[in-house]
């Protein structure tokens, strides 16, 4: 089965600063997808950003972009000119391309904490 | 493009009682998503329904737990004899035919046994 870790509980940064959020997964699939949620307080989980294992280059939306490191399964996310609105929860989540396997497994989250 | 819908965002039930979450999917998205988040936990993944056939469960959905989506649109989640465990938010999620096999989530039902 495959697992998801997010090793940092709670991260804070100061607005307009660079704040870089870390994913590690383990699987023994060579194809899958990667995907960063963002869970603000009280409201829904929205999709920031995804990545698909079979493409070498990094994804980025605005500023948010991601480092991929298939080798070493890491999936960090990196906010630029963080803003208060980015203030939230983050996870990170795996997405077999097996068919039959269609459920996210999510890590436990990070909170993110944005100083004005 | 309305979002994801879930109904009723809160219930509160006594144990043993038997409570239904309604979820409405993005129209167009064939995928529909059950998840069960609990305080300080990423979501769980609970079941997943193409179109009407579902075509995965979670080992974390008990005999207690049953989903429907009768005409591959709206679905239903049922919960039997509910037990304090079962206190949680409720997610569901939908997604296209096409793409990455992105997921967009509802608001959530949150549940609480008593």
């Amino acid at each position: 089965a495959q697992t998801v870790t997010q090793s940092q509980p709670e991260m804070s940064v100061q607005e307009a600063e660079t704040v870089t959020l870390s994913c590690t997964y383990d699987t023994s699939e060579s194809d899958y997808y990667l995907f960063w949620y963002k869970q603000p307080p009280s409201r829904q989980m929205i999709l920031v950003i995804r990545q698909e294992a079979y493409k070498q280059q990094n994804a980025t939306e605005n500023r948010f972009s991601v480092n991929f490191q298939k080798a070493a399964k890491s999936f960090s996310l990196k906010i630029s000119d963080s803003q208060l609105g980015d203030a939230a929860m983050y996870f990170c989540a795996y997405r077999s391309a097996r068919g039959g396997a269609d459920g996210l497994t999510f890590g436990k989250g990070t909170h993110l904490i944005i100083q004005p | 493009d309305t979002g994801v819908s879930q109904d009723p965002r809160h219930k509160i039930t006594k144990r043993g009682q038997n409570v239904t979450f309604r979820c409405d999917p993005i129209s167009e998205h064939n995928r529909l998503y059950w998840y069960r988040q609990t305080l300080g936990q990423g979501p769980e993944f609970l079941t997943y329904f193409q179109n009407e056939a579902q075509l995965e469960k979670s080992r974390l959905l008990s005999d207690r737990f049953s989903a429907e989506r009768p005409k591959g649109s709206f679905s239903t989640l049922e919960i039997q004899r509910t037990e304090q465990g079962d206190s949680a938010m409720y997610l569901c999620a939908s997604g296209p035919p096409w793409g990455a096999y992105e997921q967009y989530f509802g608001p959530g039902t949150r549940l609480t046994v008593t």
